[in-house]
């Protein structure tokens, strides 16, 4: 399978921990999102990568919310000290530049915290 | 600014029926206009996305219909089948923000068979 993946796929966790997602882009795809979505409303953009340089973070919800890709490949994506407003979706998308504007999603991380 | 409305919440419709959902925007830097399909448990699937220089794009079943003076566009599906049960979501970009996509609530499309 070549798609967008993440992992985990869910996580259950106690308010006040710190969690931290992965995402693993389509191959060679320069761009990488995160998006959040909760319950009956569409995806909301968070934060944006072209290769390991974050090019636009300030619609990340808080300075709990903080992202990485190191090396221009995989990224993680961890919230610190866990509210229960944190429970959501947490999708990631991946684009190529030369390609245009399509962004392709992966499965999502449902968390839930407690 | 940013903010796309789309309309119905949801809707149900019988098996070979046109499904038509609505999206306005305000923005008029936005020039791109994607709709994604979404199935409970997975990922937004883009579906079909037209640009604002066509006022019409058609891909099989899928059809969106754009109006620039209105600042707005719709997705149109003809003969529609069970399969096609899923959320509906509009959706806008801009050259210069990196693309990064602005949603619409979405539409729950119930297909009866």
């Amino acid at each position: 399978d070549t798609g967008v993946s993440q992992d985990p796929r869910h996580k259950i966790t106690k308010r006040g921990q710190n969690v931290t997602f992965r995402c693993d882009p389509i191959s060679e795809h320069n761009r990488l999102y995160w998006y959040r979505q909760t319950l009956g409303q569409g995806p909301e953009f968070l934060t944006y990568f072209q290769n390991e340089a974050q090019l636009e973070k300030s619609r990340l919800l808080s300075d709990r919310f903080s992202a990485e890709r190191p090396k221009g490949s995989f990224s993680t994506l961890e919230i610190q000290r866990t509210e229960q407003g944190d429970s959501a979706m947490y999708l990631c998308a991946s684009s190529l530049r030369s390609e245009g504007d399509t962004q392709y999603f992966g499965p999502g991380t449902r968390l839930t915290v407690l | 600014q940013q903010q796309v409305k789309q309309s119905p919440q949801s809707l149900i419709v019988q098996k070979g029926g046109i499904s038509i959902i609505n999206c306005a925007y305000e923005n008029t830097a936005f020039d791109y206009f994607p709709w994604y399909q979404q199935f409970p448990g997975k990922g937004p699937a883009l579906l079909i996305a037209i640009r604002p220089d066509v006022s019409e794009k058609k891909e099989g079943r899928f059809t969106i219909s754009f109006n620039k003076s209105a600042k707005q566009f719709s997705l149109h599906i003809m003969d529609s089948q069970p399969g096609d049960s899923a959320t509906y979501f509009c959706a806008a970009s801009i050259l210069g923000s990196a693309r990064q996509l602005t949603f619409g609530s979405g539409t729950q499309l119930t297909v009866l068979p």
